[in-house]
């Protein structure tokens, strides 16, 4: 059945360092990739997503890359702060369906003062 | 403008009851999907709806079901409850079907004893 691998399940980095964050998915259809930040006790956000049609995407500090035939997309986080600390999901659409989203199974990622 | 409210935020059930969880999209929002979140199992996509109408469905037993009002207010609802169901129930929506993305509600944390 359709599959989000994510990696690494935890990362820790010093403040200012770059974190960056893999899942690799099996359905070829998916069109829709979104990643959602998730603090304690909290909801998860929408930090970013890209669709099938774009390469990369960059909003200020985040970044994330697709790549279609390898069926991995990666998400890039320049000059990490604390406040970055949390949980961090990426998800696939199944097929073309974006109304319905399989997640990966999260990233806790730590930054150091 | 308002988030995505969820009711209640936390339910204790007792085995073998029944339960019913609110979700009230975000205004104007016509399209709410509700997924499950356990440690174990991670963020997993029970069902979407559109226009009251059901249009996907994830891998969960018929123990599992939804609905949507007229005024895209969703409501999910689990009986015969198992201790396995215990869980933080999360409601999303978003503008249509052509839209991509989700914004969570807070979630209902359910357990059962």
């Amino acid at each position: 059945g359709e599959n989000v691998e994510q990696h690494p399940s935890t990362l820790s980095v010093q403040e200012g360092d770059s974190a960056v964050i893999k899942c690799t998915y099996s359905d070829s259809a998916s069109n829709y990739f979104p990643w959602y930040k998730q603090e304690l006790g909290k909801r998860p956000q929408l930090i970013i997503d890209i669709r099938s049609n774009v390469g990369e995407k960059k909003d200020q500090r985040i970044a994330v890359t697709l790549n279609k035939t390898a069926k991995h997309f990666s998400l890039h986080i320049t000059e990490t702060q604390p406040e970055d600390s949390a949980v961090y999901f990426c998800a696939a659409s199944i097929g073309g369906n974006t109304g319905k989203l399989i997640f990966g199974q999260g990233t806790t990622l730590q930054v150091k003062p | 403008k308002a988030g995505v409210t969820q009711t209640p935020r936390y339910l204790i059930k007792t085995r073998g009851q029944q339960v019913t969880l609110s979700c009230s999209p975000i205004s104007g929002h016509r399209s709410v999907s509700w997924y499950q979140q356990t440690p174990g199992q991670g963020l997993q996509f029970l069902f979407e709806y559109f226009s009251e109408t059901q249009r996907n469905k994830g891998n969960f037993p018929g123990r599992f079901s939804g609905r949507q009002f007229s005024n895209s207010r969703s409501e999910m609802n689990v009986s015969t409850l198992e201790l396995g169901d215990s869980a933080l129930y999360l409601c999303a929506s978003r503008y249509g079907t052509g839209d991509y993305g989700y914004t969570f509600g807070s979630g209902t944390r359910l357990t059962v004893v």
